[in-house]
């Protein structure tokens, strides 16, 4: 299995709060994803980045923010929660020689009360 | 806009054949992508299709027609352990970067 980890698994937060979730990889992948998952939608891409400093924005970034300051760490930040962005959330990574073939981590469950 | 269609559910017994259709409606296409995801787990990668054709792995073949936009992932000798959900992704190019679009996912049920 690929090393990726992310931080917390579980968080319950308050709306207006702000949120953030870390995703860690151990492969040195170029490149990292954000999905969100709900029911009825699939998985979705909020924001990919495509190196150190570089990223993009996916099919429903409002509300998410990320940041990628080193290769093996992808942050995304909900600036102000909303119940709307409960969900699951996934990680993903893929390196420049395969990029089809996504790793994905092992998801955070967000509650937004 | 870019746009994937996939059974919600399939059900099969045990040892059977089930095929998964996925039709798309992509600009820049590039390929076509299975995954698998059990219940409360992380989807894991099962096949990818770039050109027209059929894929092979163990039990799991892929195929896929560009010309008609439409791909299939194919599961032999069905086994309990293959009820999951499956997900085609489509990957495809925009402004000089690839990025996926995911289906909503088949759930396949494998009875005994």
């Amino acid at each position: 299995d690929a090393g990726i980890t992310q931080s917390p698994r579980h968080k319950v937060t308050e709306t207006g709060t702000p949120v953030t979730l870390r995703c860690h990889q151990t492969e040195n992948h170029r490149y990292m994803y954000w999905y969100r998952q709900d029911p009825g939608h699939g998985l979705r891409l909020i924001h990919y980045s495509y190196g150190v400093k570089d990223t993009d924005k996916g099919e429903v970034s409002d509300g998410y923010s990320v940041s990628r300051s080193k290769t093996e760490d992808f942050l995304l930040t909900l600036e102000s929660a909303t119940s709307s962005q409960t969900s699951v959330y996934f990680c993903a990574i893929s390196n420049a020689d395969s990029q089809e073939t996504q790793y994905f981590g092992p998801g955070t469950r967000l509650l937004v009360l | 806009g870019q746009s994937l269609e996939q059974p919600s559910e399939v059900t099969a017994v045990e040892g059977a054949i089930v095929q998964i259709n996925c039709t798309y409606q992509t600009s820049g296409f590039y390929g076509l992508s299975w995954y698998q995801q059990h219940d409360g787990g992380a989807p894991t990668f099962l096949s990818y299709n770039a050109l027209d054709g059929l894929e092979e792995t163990g039990r799991f073949s892929s195929f896929l027609s560009r010309s008609d936009s439409y791909g299939y992932l194919l599961l032999q000798e069905l086994q309990m352990k293959d009820s999951a959900s499956y997900f085609c992704a489509v990957r495809f190019s925009t402004s000089g970067t690839y990025k996926y679009i995911f289906g909503t996912g088949t759930r396949l049920k494998v009875l005994a």
